[in-house]
């Protein structure tokens, strides 16, 4: 059964240092990967999707997959102080079947 | 752009009582998802629907039923909530397919047991 795990559970950046959040999930054959975003009290929000090996950016946002060791990165460039949130990390099958597999967060504090 | 509406917001209860959670889209998407979210943690899946008067199990359940009776609406019953099942209670929609599609959300609703 897949795991997804999420790597730090919390991590403090001061404004415009870049924040590099780590995902790693267990069946090499999952096929698509998403960074979800979710400020207190709200629903996700979907940051990037990345569907094959190397990088996809989506404005500040970065996802870096390397699916032979089984992770998938999230940078963000220059976050502001809006940008602190839980950061999920959610992996699909590649069977293709319905069941996303979420990581449990990191949670982004970004200080002024 | 299209928006999922979930109601109530929160929702307070006493234990052993059956509690309903409603969710709305007006993406006109296939698959509809209920989640459970306990204290900023993970996601973890409950039921989907991937199309009217379809269910599927999700990982969690136990202790829940779904109902899909119109392709815009997507409702779950706690049947009898416990004190330990308090948490946020997240819907989901996305196109048809299969998981290769994004999900969007809607903003949660929080059950309370008292």
């Amino acid at each position: 059964q897949q795991k997804v795990q999420q790597s730090p559970e919390s991590l403090t950046v001061s404004e415009g240092a870049m924040a590099s959040l780590n995902c790693t999930f267990s069946d090499r054959s999952s096929d698509n990967f998403r960074w979800y975003r979710q400020h207190s009290g709200k629903g996700l929000e979907v940051l990037v999707s990345i569907f094959s090996d190397g990088e996809k950016e989506e404005g500040s946002f970065t996802a870096h997959l390397n699916r032979a060791s089984l992770h998938v990165f999230l940078h963000i460039r220059e976050p502001q102080p809006s940008d602190s949130a839980l950061y999920l990390c959610a992996v699909s099958p590649g069977t293709g079947g319905y069941k996303v597999v979420f990581g449990s967060g990191t949670r982004l504090l970004v200080s002024p | 752009g299209g928006i999922i509406t979930q109601t109530p917001k929160f929702l307070i209860g006493q234990e052993g009582q059956k509690l309903t959670l409603k969710c709305q889209q007006n993406f006109n998407h296939d698959t509809m998802y209920w989640y459970r979210q306990d204290s900023g943690k993970g996601l973890r899946l409950i039921y989907y629907s991937i199309t009217e008067n379809d269910l599927q199990k999700g990982d969690l359940s136990e202790g829940y039923d779904a109902s899909r009776e119109k392709k815009s609406s997507f409702s779950l019953t706690v049947t009898s909530a416990q004190k330990n099942e308090m948490a946020v209670f997240l819907c989901a929609s996305s196109m048809g397919g299969n998981s290769g599609n994004t999900l969007y959300f809607g903003e949660g609703s929080r059950l309370i047991v008292v």
